[in-house]
């Protein structure tokens, strides 16, 4: 995707709430959608995945949701930590692609 | 769990000089891919590598070239290097696309290249 500079969104939450980050995607033949969450200096980390056949998918403190009609995915943080602070970014792809197209970063901070 | 490995971790060159990034995947990762992200901008695929082939090509300068060797790991060459280059380039590496699916990619922690 296009990158437009050094300055990422930012979500700022108190310790302990929830945080939802958005994404929107623009390929209607991405069928498989990531969640990457990147520390400064670090690579990305796999966080969560859904395939296009579900629009809601859980892991631990983590949530997937997928509105194919409106080529939209958000990831839900619950019980926000201070170790959740950084940026993720979200990433789609074909089933029978290679690479990765990523969305823009959003940078979560975390306050106590 | 085993993950990514990539050597050398920080790199500094001269412009027009040469680089050369490695990429150890996964154990059983027959696929590797490598990323370029820019300060403060999301990661762009440049090539990808599947049983030794290369399988995708994205925005990868005509200067750069890559391969996969038969213990799968991958090496990205870079020549004439520019300003421009300074960047940290990830590989990642999965399972080879299966019947139906892609699999999850998994990253390093990438090379961070200064061209100075």
């Amino acid at each position: 995707g296009e990158s437009v500079g050094l300055h990422l969104p930012t979500l700022s939450v108190q310790e302990g709430d929830n945080s939802i980050i958005n994404c929107a995607y623009s390929n209607s033949a991405s069928d498989y959608f990531i969640w990457y969450k990147q520390e400064s200096g670090k690579g990305p980390q796999f966080i969560i995945d859904i395939r296009s056949n579900m629009d809601k998918r859980q892991g631990q403190r983590v949530t997937v949701l997928l509105n194919k009609t409106v080529k939209h995915l958000s990831l839900q943080i619950a019980a926000t930590q201070p170790g959740d602070s950084a940026v993720y970014f979200c990433a789609e792809n074909t089933n029978s692609g290679y690479a990765l197209n990523f969305g823009k970063g959003t940078s979560l901070l975390v306050t106590p | 769990a085993a993950g990514v490995i990539q050597s050398p971790r920080h790199l500094i060159k001269e412009k027009r000089e040469t680089a050369t990034l490695k990429c150890y995947p996964i154990p059983r990762h027959d696929t590797v891919y490598w990323y370029q992200q820019g300060p403060g901008q999301d990661p762009q695929f440049l090539i990808s590598f599947y049983e030794k082939m290369q399988s995708d090509k994205g925005s990868i300068p005509d200067r750069f070239s890559a391969q996969q060797f038969s213990d799968y790991h991958s090496e990205l060459n870079m020549s004439s290097l520019e300003l421009g280059d300074s960047a940290l380039y990830f590989c990642a590496s999965s399972l080879g696309p299966g019947l139906e699916y892609t699999d999850t990619q998994y990253f390093g922690p990438g090379t961070r290249l200064t061209v100075l």
